[in-house]
């Protein structure tokens, strides 16, 4: 079946990396995307991978995918305290229903 | 370009009344979606429609929930009666093609006491 994993919480200090893992079952996922979801607001897509691509890098994020786990990842470089927010991944496979993830929350500390 | 705007933001109403929540997507997309986010766990598809027509309503819980989607511009999602847990946030999206980028609105936030 169709299941997406990530730890609930994160918390790190600002300017440091941080790293939001996510897990996936449905290995005919054709794109994974990462939201980013602040209080109060909808959710914004931050970046997205094809799952023919093991990472991308756009600015400060870089996404890792890792197929034969089933295993995304998406780090934040020089962590800002604008970047608290919510997390979350989501799978696409043959329809076009997303499927998310609990959420990360992210909390940056000074 | 005006984004998904979702009406009310916030809906407190005791268990047996009903309740509807309205998306108007983006302008131009045919494709638009509902999903709700109960309790803090992960956010579930509830339906899509391409136009006013029903794609895909297999995450619609029970049928205390109706969708529509007249003339195929702004939806409404009804809930009646509603149960206790109903509770939770319903987020809509919209698309301009299936499969591609889906932008979500800020979401109605629902309570039932």
């Amino acid at each position: 079946g169709e299941d997406v994993e990530q730890s609930l919480f994160l918390s790190v200090r600002e300017g440091d990396s941080s790293v939001i893992n996510c897990t996936y079952t449905d290995s005919s996922s054709t794109y994974l995307y990462w939201y980013k979801q602040e209080p109060g607001a909808g959710l914004q897509l931050l970046t997205y991978i094809f799952s023919n691509m093991d990472m991308k890098q756009d600015q400060r994020l870089t996404v890792l995918l890792n197929k034969k786990d089933k295993h995304l990842s998406l780090r934040i470089a020089d962590t800002q305290t604008g970047d608290s927010a919510i997390y979350f991944c989501a799978e696409m496979g043959d329809t076009d229903k997303l499927i998310f993830g609990t959420g990360t929350r992210l909390q940056v500390f000074p | 370009e005006a984004g998904v705007t979702q009406f009310p933001s916030h809906s407190v109403i005791e268990k047996g009344q009903t309740v509807t929540l309205r998306c108007d997507p983006i302008s131009g997309h045919d494709n638009l979606y509902w999903y709700r986010r109960v309790m803090g766990k992960e956010i579930k598809f509830l339906l899509h429609f391409v136009k006013e027509s029903k794609q895909d309503e297999s995450g619609m819980p029970n049928n205390r929930f109706l969708a529509e989607r007249t003339g195929g511009t702004y939806s409404t999602l009804k809930v009646q009666p509603a149960e206790l847990e109903d509770s939770g946030v319903y987020f809509c999206a919209s698309s301009r093609l299936r499969g591609y980028e889906q932008f979500f609105g800020p979401g109605t936030r629902l309570t039932v006491l």
